[in-house]
């Protein structure tokens, strides 16, 4: 089974600076799809960025950008120039090509000091 | 705002209680996945509808059933409450039927069993 492994439970940073969150998973598959979701206090889920396994070029999205090394099964978030408005959970997720369901870490909590 | 609603917010009831939980997705999106999210399990994956057939279960209790309805909006039925069973519960719509693609996230009801 497909697993997704967040090993830092809590980070934090200072504004303005960068950070960078972990994610590994485990799949045998070769067409799959990974993502990081954003979760804030409002509770509500918010895609950050999305990456396909097939291409070799990170994605990037504003001031998010991933880090995705794929023989590594390692798919880590930068975060540039972190805002107040970035603290919050984040989740990696995985979805196999073809698939319905997401697969989701533990989440992350990140806080951003002023 | 995602364009998705879920209603209650929130909910409170007693053990051996059934609730009802409801949906409306993002106009135009076919697709209405419901997840769980509890401290102990994370989120995990329900079970999805596309245009008003099932089209995946996850790990969905056999006291758990959900329905889409012919306006799209869709509806998760939760009976025999269990202490165990109180957790956010998020519905998620896409235009896809299938998970690569972007889900769009409601604020979730957060469920709690006394």
């Amino acid at each position: 089974a497909q697993t997704v492994t967040q090993s830092q439970p809590e980070m934090s940073v200072q504004e303005a600076e960068t950070v960078t969150l972990s994610c590994t998973y485990d799949t045998s598959e070769s067409d799959y799809y990974l993502f990081w979701y954003k979760q804030p206090p409002s509770r509500q889920m918010i895609l950050v960025i999305r990456q396909e396994a097939y291409k070799q070029q990170n994605a990037t999205e504003n001031r998010f950008s991933v880090n995705f090394q794929k023989a590594a099964k390692s798919f880590s978030l930068k975060i540039s120039d972190s805002q107040l408005g970035d603290a919050a959970m984040y989740f990696c997720a995985y979805t196999q090509g073809g698939s319905e369901k997401l697969v989701f870490g533990k989440g992350m909590k990140l806080t951003v000091n002023p | 705002d995602s364009g998705v609603t879920q209603t209650p917010k929130h909910l409170i009831t007693a053990t051996g209680q059934r609730v009802t939980l409801r949906c409306s997705p993002r106009s135009g999106d076919l697709s209405v996945y419901w997840y769980q999210q509890s401290l102990d399990q994370g989120l995990q994956f329900l079970i999805q509808y596309y245009n008003g057939e099932e089209r995946a279960k996850g790990n969905i209790l056999e006291r758990f059933s959900a329905q889409q309805f012919p306006d799209l909006h869709s509806e998760l039925n939760l009976s025999s409450l269990e202490l165990g069973d109180s957790a956010l519960y998020f519905c998620a719509s896409s235009s896809s039927p299938t998970g690569i693609g972007k889900l769009f996230f409601g604020s979730g009801t957060q469920l709690s069993v006394l």
